[in-house]
């Protein structure tokens, strides 16, 4: 199995423009998790799906931000526009259950930087 | 919503020796607490985990403890070596709703 694929794996971009970060699951895992990991706010859920459909996007943490799953194997998190305090490094994970309280399976993580 | 803190952020201990870290959580409804170890540079995997109905659980030179009275848990690592050496998150949530990380603790294992 391949695991979590992330691509890009580095982003460099100027504030302002948009950003497409994407995902593809663990084949047949039902759940799929945003995370975004800063030094200071360490590890934090932006949203998740189950079944392709969001569950709790509370963490998102504006309306700059927004995420699809069209379908099993896919999801994309958009960043319209940038700006500089949005570097970070995006990981995305599956899990084969949806009650959150299954192992999740990291990507590699985008790191993305904003100037 | 649920609230996780962890402590200490950093901890530096020699090889053979052992390493506990602390998570205090805030909802009395959570009933799930798994540990993950991010090596630098690496994504978080997920290393042990316990569920409520249970005291303490083990993995070799791992081990968990809860106290759902206090609503604290705990990693200890036994018999440290400089592989151990990483960010270790712990995290808390009920059935259905999302898992809240701590901030993480950073170990060094010096040989």
């Amino acid at each position: 199995d391949a695991g979590v694929i992330q691509s890009p794996r580095h982003e460099v971009t100027e504030m302002g423009q948009e950003v497409t970060l994407r995902c593809k699951p663990i084949s047949g895992h039902n759940s799929l998790f945003w995370y975004r990991q800063t030094m200071m706010r360490g590890l934090e859920l932006l949203i998740y799906f189950n079944n392709n459909v969001p569950i709790d996007d509370s963490g998102m943490p504006e309306d700059r931000f927004s995420a699809k799953m069209p379908n099993a194997s896919f999801s994309t998190l958009k960043i319209q526009p940038s700006e500089p305090r949005d570097s970070a490094v995006y990981f995305c994970a599956s899990s084969l259950g949806t009650r959150s309280q299954e192992t999740q399976y990291f990507g590699p993580g985008t790191r993305l930087l904003v100037l | 919503g649920e609230n996780v803190e962890q402590h200490p952020s950093t901890l530096s201990v020699q090889e053979g020796d052992s390493a506990v870290i602390k998570c205090t959580y805030s909802d009395s409804a959570s009933n799930y607490f798994p540990w993950y170890k991010q090596e630098l540079g690496k994504r978080p995997q997920l290393i042990i985990d316990i569920r409520s109905n249970v005291g303490e659980k083990k993995d070799q030179r791992i081990a968990v403890t809860l106290n759902k009275t206090a609503k604290h848990f705990s990693l200890h690592i036994t018999e440290t070596q400089p592989e151990d050496s990483a960010v270790y998150f712990c995290a808390a949530n009920q059935a259905g709703t999302a898992l809240i990380f701590g901030k993480g603790t950073t170990l060094s294992v010096s040989s």
